[in-house]
C-alpha cells in the first residue's frame, strides 16, 4: 500500500530534550515536506526537500532541522524543543516532476507536546 | 509572499443545507496552483481538488463544486445537500509555480447537524 508513515504518532517530552520525528514514504517520491498545524493558523511549511541531500526552508524553520540522506526518509529533528513547538506535525511527499500537477500525500500526523 | 485567507472559522448547518466556504488568496506569481483539502475528525488530510491559474473553469464532483475567479483571487468551495459525514475542517492552499511551497489558509470547520 502506497503511504507516508510517521513515528511516533504521539509524543510528550520536556523542554530541551532532543527528539526526532521520522517520516518515510514507499512511493519513490523525490519531494518531501514537513508542516506544523496550529489552531487558526492552518498548516505552515517547516522544511522541504526536492531530492536526496537537497533541502530548503519553508515559512517556519526556526528551531527545526531536517536531513535527507535517503530518498524514502525525511526526519524532522528538534534539537532543543520548547513549549511553542507543541503542535500537530505532518509529513508529505509527491513525485518531484509532478509537484505542481498532483496533490501532496500526507502522513497521519504526529502530535507533539513539549512541557 | 503568498497568503491564503479563509475568513470563516466555523460554519454550522443542518443536514441537506448547502454550504459555501470562501477562500481568497494573494500571490505575485502569474502561474500558481490552488488546492482544497479536507481534514475529518480522524485527523488525516484528504485531497479534494487541484486547480491551476490558467484554468478558470468551474468544477463539479458529486455534491462538491468549486468556483475559481481569478479577477477576485477567490477559489470558493460549495457542498450541496450537506451530510453529517461532511463535518470536517476544510483547508484551501496555494502553491508557488515550482510546487515547492504550499501555503495553507487557516481552515474552516464545518459542522453538519442531523
Amino acid at each position: 500500500e502506497a503511504q507516508v508513515t510517521q513515528n511516533p504518532r504521539y509524543l510528550i517530552t520536556v523542554t530541551g530534550k532532543k527528539l526526532t520525528v521520522t517520516c518515510s514514504q514507499n512511493m519513490n517520491h523525490e519531494y518531501m515536506s514537513w508542516y506544523r498545524q496550529d489552531p487558526g493558523l492552518g498548516l505552515r511549511q517547516i522544511y522541504y526537500s526536492m531530492n536526496v541531500e537537497v533541502t530548503d526552508k519553508g515559512d517556519v524553520p526556526e528551531g527545526y532541522k531536517v536531513s535527507r540522506k535517503e530518498k524514502r526518509n525525511f526526519p524532522l529533528i528538534l534539537e532543543s524543543p520548547s513549549p511553542n513547538q507543541t503542535s500537530l506535525y505532518f509529513c508529505a511527499s509527491t513525485p518531484s516532476r509532478q509537484r505542481t500537477s498532483y496533490e501532496q500525500y500526507f502522513g497521519p500526523g504526529t502530535r507533539l507536546t513539549v512541557t | 509572499a503568498q497568503k491564503v485567507t479563509q475568513a470563516q472559522t466555523e460554519i454550522s448547518v443542518v443536514e441537506k443545507e448547502d454550504v459555501t466556504l470562501d477562500c481568497v488568496y494573494e500571490t505575485r506569481d502569474t502561474t500558481y496552483y490552488l488546492f482544497w483539502y479536507k481534514q475529518p475528525p480522524s485527523g488525516e488530510l484528504v485531497f479534494l481538488i487541484r486547480r491551476n491559474s490558467f484554468d478558470e473553469q468551474n468544477e463539479i464532483s458529486g455534491r462538491y463544486s468549486w468556483n475559481f475567479q481569478k479577477s477576485t483571487s477567490s477559489f470558493n468551495f460549495t457542498i450541496t445537500a450537506s451530510q453529517v459525514v461532511d463535518s470536517a475542517v476544510y483547508f484551501c492552499a496555494l502553491s508557488d509555480p515550482e510546487g515547492n511551497k504550499l501555503t495553507f489558509g487557516g481552515g474552516t470547520r464545518v459542522l453538519v447537524k442531523p
